[in-house]
């Protein structure tokens, strides 16, 4: 398997510009997750999908973060506007029930730079 | 709420010497603990996890860990560190009946020649 899939790996834009981040979870799995990393807040959960349905969107910072996931094998989070303070990493990962379900395989990210 | 405390930004470790980096954490309900590795620039990668049974929980890279329920904590160790060891290294805690991860802050692991 191809692991999760991340896309673009890299983004720059310019502040008040559309951004979004696309995922692609591994096969199988059930479980999709969004989070995002920064030197001040370190690692954190923005929302978690389970069969395609939303079910934990608390750590969604504002309504300018939007995340969907149209069907089992993708997955996008967009951020409109954009802001400088949204520069960060971003996270994909994935898991499926059962067997080593407790286990989040993570994608190598999106590092967004808004200017 | 689940909460994890790692007590190191940094630790800078020679080669083939020992290392611990420590993890706390607090949660009211009962919880399943994990170590992840960062590499440069990539992704997390489990190391190892606690889920139930012995508290001594060995993982990937002769890495292990051990779970300690008086003192809410899940430290990590290894006996002889090699230079591919650099890297960001995080303690992370999620409640049994939930899929939501909380992460410590990180521990920068060094390993100099």
């Amino acid at each position: 398997d191809a692991g999760v899939i991340q896309s673009p790996r890299h983004e720059v834009t310019e502040m008040g510009q559309e951004v979004t981040l696309r995922c692609k979870p591994i096969s199988g799995h059930d479980y999709l997750f969004w989070y995002r990393q920064t030197m001040m807040r370190g690692l954190e959960l923005l929302i978690y999908f389970n069969n395609n349905v939303p079910i934990d969107d608390s750590g969604m910072p504002e309504d300018r973060f939007s995340a969907k996931m149209p069907n089992a094998s993708f997955s996008t989070l967009k951020i409109q506007p954009s802001e400088p303070r949204d520069s960060a990493v971003y996270f994909c990962a994935s898991t499926k029930p059962g067997q080593g379900m407790e286990t989040q395989y993570f994608g190598p990210g999106t590092r967004l730079l808004v200017l | 709420a689940q909460s994890v405390t790692q007590l190191d930004s940094q630790v800078p470790v020679f080669e083939e010497a020992p290392v611990e980096l420590r993890c706390n954490y607090s949660s009211s309900v009962s919880v399943y603990l994990f170590w992840y590795v960062q590499y440069p620039n990539q992704g997390l990668q489990l190391l190892l996890k606690y889920l139930s049974g012995s508290t001594l929980v060995k993982g990937i890279n002769g890495f292990e860990a051990e779970f300690n329920k008086s003192q809410t904590s899940f430290h990590l160790r290894k006996p002889s560190v090699h230079i591919s060891d650099t890297a960001e290294y995080f303690c992370a805690v999620r409640r049994s009946n939930d899929y939501k991860l909380s992460f410590g802050a990180g521990t920068t692991v060094t390993v100099r020649a």
